[in-house]
């Protein structure tokens, strides 16, 4: 199946400061991917819509300037936090969606970066 | 709107038994996937069995199956013989067939017993 990186894995970092989280599709295309954000023993929230080329859609709730998102490339969408604050530490997956030999759409999970912010 | 709801918190099953999640949904759509999502420790989501709605024929993998009826709007998890690498969290989702976002459950924690 595709494959989807995430990196870091596990990053920690100061309050104030702003972390960026890259995701990768390795073996193929994508020309939409998902960020979603988890709590523990939560389910996962979708909190953007990352189309390539264009802006990103960005869920109800969710604040843009806080969470930029950019999709440079097909096989590239990156996920800033700015100016992180320790409400912000949390589990992040991106996910890169897949048209399936059927005819519908398959998405594919990356790793997920775990967050913490001190 | 479309929901999806996972009444099982938790769940434990003896290794080597059988085990059903349960999971419905809820769309005025026909056409659309429903997928079973297992997340272990390490957090990686991992894609355990994919349904489309169309078929009556209920898929299967290996161990795993699914109880698809679509009048009921349920689509349950059936895990054969269960093993101790089967503990996980497991996510009810579905995504409508022209459509961009999966809908998750709330998930069901399994634990598998020695």
């Amino acid at each position: 199946g595709a494959v989807v990186s995430q990196h870091p894995s596990w990053v920690i970092c100061k309050s104030g400061t702003s972390v960026k989280i890259e995701c990768r599709s390795l073996d193929f295309q994508a020309t939409t991917m998902f960020w979603y954000r988890q709590f523990p023993k939560q389910s996962l929230m979708l909190m953007a819509t990352s189309n390539e080329g264009s802006k990103a859609t960005y869920e109800q709730g969710v604040e843009k300037d806080k969470f930029l998102i950019n999709h440079a490339s097909l096989t590239l969408s990156t996920l800033t936090v700015t100016s992180a604050h320790p409400e912000d530490s949390s589990f992040y997956i991106c996910s890169a969606r897949v048209r399936g030999a059927s005819g519908g759409y398959e998405q594919f999970f990356g790793p997920g970066t775990r967050l913490t912010v001190l | 709107a479309q929901t999806v709801t996972q009444s099982q918190p938790e769940m434990s099953v003896q290794e080597a038994e059988t085990v059903t999640l349960s999971c419905t949904y809820d769309t005025s759509e026909n056409n659309y996937y429903l997928f079973w999502y297992k997340q272990p420790p390490s957090r990686q989501m991992i894609l355990v069995i994919r349904q489309e709605a169309y078929k009556q024929q209920n898929a299967t993998e290996n161990r795993f199956s699914v109880n698809f009826q679509k009048a009921a709007k349920s689509f349950s998890l059936k895990i054969s013989d269960s093993q101790l690498g089967d503990t996980a969290m497991y996510f009810c989702a579905f995504i409508l067939y022209t459509g961009n976002q999966f809908y998750f459950g709330t998930g069901t924690s399994l634990t598998v017993i020695p």
